[in-house]
This record gives C-alpha cells, structure tokens and sequence, in this order.
C-alpha cells in the first residue's frame, strides 16, 4: 500500500535557526513528489514538484531535494513568516488523473 | 497562473439542507478536479476526482448521493453537500489539474458549519 510519512509532526525553531522537515514514501513507482505550504483556514500554495533522485529546487530560504525513499525540505535562516503547516504528497506512476496521496504535514513554528 | 477559486469562502447551515460549492480554474483548462475535506490539525482526505464531462469517481466510504459533484466545464466543478448534519461539518477544498501542469492547484477552501 502507497504511504506518505512525515517527520517531525511539529517543529519549533528560533527565528534564523535552519533546519529539515522529513518525507519518507512507499510507491511502487513514483512520478512525481510534491510540496505545499498551508497557512490556518486556507488551501495549499504549491511549492515544488521533484520528479527523480538527486534532483534539488530552491525557493528563497526553501530547498527540497529527493532520493529514492524520502525527501528533505530544508529551510535555511527561517523568518516567522515561514511558519505554517508544510505538505508532502507523491504520485504513483500510472495513477490515474493526476491523483496524489498526501502526508499528514509538520507544522512549522518560528519564533521571533 | 494556476489560480483556482472557491465560493463561498465560509457557509453556515441548518441540518437537513443542501450546499452547493464551486471551484473554479481562472486561468487554465482544469481537465481534472478533486475534491478534499480536511478536519483540524489533519491533512487532506481526497473525497472524489471528477473529469470534465463525465461521471465523479467517489473515494471508497464517501457516500455519492450525499456528495453530488458536478463538473461541467473545464473550468468550473461543483460540490452539493445534500441534507447537510452536523457531522458534515468541515473545511473542504477544491483542486485542479490539467495535461499542462502535473501538479494540483488548490482553492482556498469553503468552511462548512451544520448547525
């Protein structure tokens, strides 16, 4: 059975404190992992989509990078305005429409 | 571009009544649209994936004739929530995809409330 694991559920950083958020998965074959921010009470922003292992995206102090059983999303120098609940999702080769199964998030903290 | 919109932001009903959600892609062709419930502090459950023009195909353990879909154009999909409960009670969210993008654009979800 495909599975999206995330790690850790929660995370409370120090404002400028880098860390990495974990996203173990289990597909029979994948075609493409993605990531999401999600703020309270409001849909997922699309972040990245990484399609095989060894591939890394940047945006401003987010990196995600990929291997063969899990991706990192690694954020560099974070500001309070990171914080928010950050989403991993994977896409089974073959699956129909474009259908993804989503991990149950880490909520990111950021104090100031 | 990718921007996907959802009315009513926020509804509050009586039980027993019916709610019509919609989801629309503004700015590309959505060939396919998905619709999410998500209950506090859990991720998204994928409740239904409809294809423009024919019939929604329903997660097992979500009740079709409760949860009408209805995705008539390649830009607008509808969620009607029929005699709505208080269990109904939810965030849903809408999302679309299209031969162009291989990822989901989300909408900024509908609060439901079944008093």
């Amino acid at each position: 059975e495909d599975q999206v694991t995330q790690s850790p559920e929660a995370l409370r950083l120090q404002e400028g404190e880098s860390s990495s958020l974990n996203c173990s998965y289990t597909v029979s074959g994948l075609r493409g992992l993605f990531w999401y921010r999600q703020d309270p009470g409001k849909g997922p922003e699309f972040l990245f989509t990484l399609y095989s292992a060894g591939e890394e995206k940047e945006k401003e102090r987010l990196k995600a990078t990929l291997t063969k059983k899990e991706s990192f999303l690694h954020i560099t120098a974070p500001k309070p305005e990171d914080s928010a609940t950050y989403l991993c999702a994977v896409q089974e080769r073959g699956s129909s429409a474009s259908k993804i199964i989503f991990g149950s998030g880490t909520r990111l903290s950021i104090r100031p | 571009g990718a921007v996907v919109s959802q009315h009513p932001s926020r509804v509050i009903c009586k039980s027993g009544t019916s709610v019509k959600i919609e989801c629309r892609s503004l700015d590309f062709q959505a060939t396919t649209m998905f619709w999410y419930r998500q209950f506090p502090k859990q991720s998204l459950m994928l409740m239904a994936t409809s294809n423009e023009g024919s019939k929604a195909t329903y997660e097992q353990g979500v009740e079709k004739d409760k949860f009408l879909i209805n995705h008539a154009s390649l830009t607008l999909s509808t969620l009607t929530v029929t005699s709505a409960h208080p269990e109904d009670s939810s965030f849903y969210i809408c999302s679309a995809a299209s031969g162009a993008y291989n990822e989901q654009f989300f909408g900024p979800g509908t609060r439901l409330t079944v008093l």
